[in-house]
């Protein structure tokens, strides 16, 4: 069945550098939707990408949907600690009635301060 | 609105004995699921349900059941806790195609 496959599973950065997390799918997606999941809490909805080759911002993060609708990626400017956490996407996949949303291992993020 | 709602927060169990996760949601979504996360991993998808009286088998369904007998909720059942059964549970919902999903806080089941 489809999957998505995530990059780096782990990513320690200083405060104020970059971080980019990617993810790639085998097969076509329909959208794909990031999350982040504070230590200890609950995965809490970011964005969702629909197009194909759609970018879009929220303050110093920056999301892109790859052309051929296949892969995604997560871009984080400057971090700070209030970055840290696991973010995932996913790969919402539907068929008939069904609806079955399925998620990448994530990627964990530690900021140094 | 109380959003996406799971209990208990925390629970010990002893091998082979058995429980139920609650979840229930007042937004009046359709889609619902379980997933679990173990320590240092993503989520793997149980089970989950499109609608009062339909559901499915995620990717590692073994060892659990659901039921759906309404709108709003939807349990969790273990039958025969297992060691392998520790491990964060949370339960999610979706209010229809290619939205949101809102998870509740989790239920960190220990079995020993």
């Amino acid at each position: 069945g489809q999957q998505v496959m995530q990059i780096p599973q782990y990513q320690h950065v200083q405060e104020g550098e970059d971080f980019t997390t990617y993810c790639n799918s085998s097969t076509t997606l329909s959208n794909i939707q990031w999350y982040k999941q504070r230590p200890g809490g609950h995965p809490v909805f970011l964005i969702q990408l629909v197009k194909s080759g759609e970018v879009k911002k929220q303050k110093r993060l920056t999301f892109q949907f790859g052309e051929a609708k296949k892969n995604s990626s997560l871009h984080i400017t400057a971090t700070q600690t209030t970055d840290v956490g696991t973010y995932f996407c996913a790969g919402p996949r539907s068929g008939g009635s069904n609806y079955k949303l399925t998620f990448g291992k994530g990627t964990l993020l530690t900021v140094n301060p | 609105n109380a959003g996406v709602t799971q209990t208990p927060k925390f629970r010990i169990l002893k091998i082979g004995q058995s429980m139920t996760l609650q979840c229930a949601q007042d937004m009046n979504h359709n889609y619902m699921y379980w997933y679990r996360q173990d320590p240092g991993m993503g989520l793997k998808l149980i089970y989950y349900s499109v609608g009062a009286g339909i559901t499915d088998k995620g990717e590692v369904p073994n060892g659990y059941n659901v039921s759906r007998s309404t709108t709003e909720d939807f349990p969790l059942r273990l039958e025969l806790a297992a060691p392998s059964q520790t491990s964060v549970y949370f339960c999610a919902s979706v209010r229809g195609l290619n939205t949101e999903a809102f998870f509740g806080q989790g239920t960190r089941l220990t079995v020993v």
